[in-house]
């Protein structure tokens, strides 16, 4: 079966302009999650959602960051006035229950350059 | 702050050989926990996880873990040159959200 896949694989960007970010997650996965990687670092955890709604968004950085699920599938990450900090590969997992504790299956990621 | 720790390496190790990583976390409540493999430009991808204390075992890989000592680790035997790689140690603290250490970077030398 088809794995976590996102798109795009690669988006450059301005400083202050907006980016959307999708990710589709594995069939029959309720659980959604965003990180966003760093060189040299390791994933850090930027939102987690049940089914529709977002259960923890505590990892988001600011409010220029947003994240929608409406049909408890395709998730967008939504970045408003880019900054060069937000330079970093974005993933996005899903795992099959709504409560966590269980495997996290990452999908490819996006790269995101802001210029 | 919740931590997980890992020595960032690079760890080299020649080929056949065993190849040992670790990880210390400090939430004593931590209840899983997952070493994923990430190869140069790409994402992580699960090798193990482990929920008790004790060794769990799958093919040449083997996780180990001291909830006492707040420890798990990672061995993989007969390390092989595609075995390089980024190895990153995982924590659930909150039930879902993964808590990564910087990973350890591996390297089989032929």
């Amino acid at each position: 079966g088809a794995g976590v896949s996102q798109t795009p694989s690669n988006k450059v960007t301005e400083k202050g302009k907006y980016v959307e970010l999708r990710c589709d997650p594995i069939s029959g996965h309720t659980a959604l999650y965003w990180y966003r990687q760093s060189l040299g670092q390791g994933p850090e955890f930027l939102i987690y959602f049940q089914g529709t709604g977002a259960a923890d968004d505590s990892g988001l950085p600011n409010d220029r960051f947003f994240a929608v699920r409406p049909e408890g599938s395709v998730s967008t990450l939504k970045i408003q006035r880019t900054e060069r900090g937000d330079s970093a590969v974005y993933l996005c997992a899903s795992s099959p229950r709504d409560r966590g504790g269980d495997t996290q299956y990452f999908g490819p990621g996006t790269r995101l350059t802001v210029l | 702050q919740k931590e997980v720790e890992q020595n960032s390496g690079p760890l080299s190790v020649p080929e056949g050989a065993i190849a040992s990583l670790n990880c210390t976390y400090s939430d004593r409540g931590s209840q899983s926990f997952f070493w994923y493999r990430q190869y140069s430009g790409k994402s992580p991808e699960l090798i193990m996880f482990i929920y008790s204390n004790g060794d769990k075992e799958d093919g040449r890989f083997t996780a180990q873990l001291n909830k006492a000592s707040q420890y798990v680790s990672l061995l993989i035997r007969d390390s092989q040159p595609s075995d390089s790689a980024t190895y990153l140690c995982a924590v659930d603290n909150s039930g879902y959200a993964l808590n990564f250490g910087k990973g350890t970077s591996l390297l089989v030398t032929p």
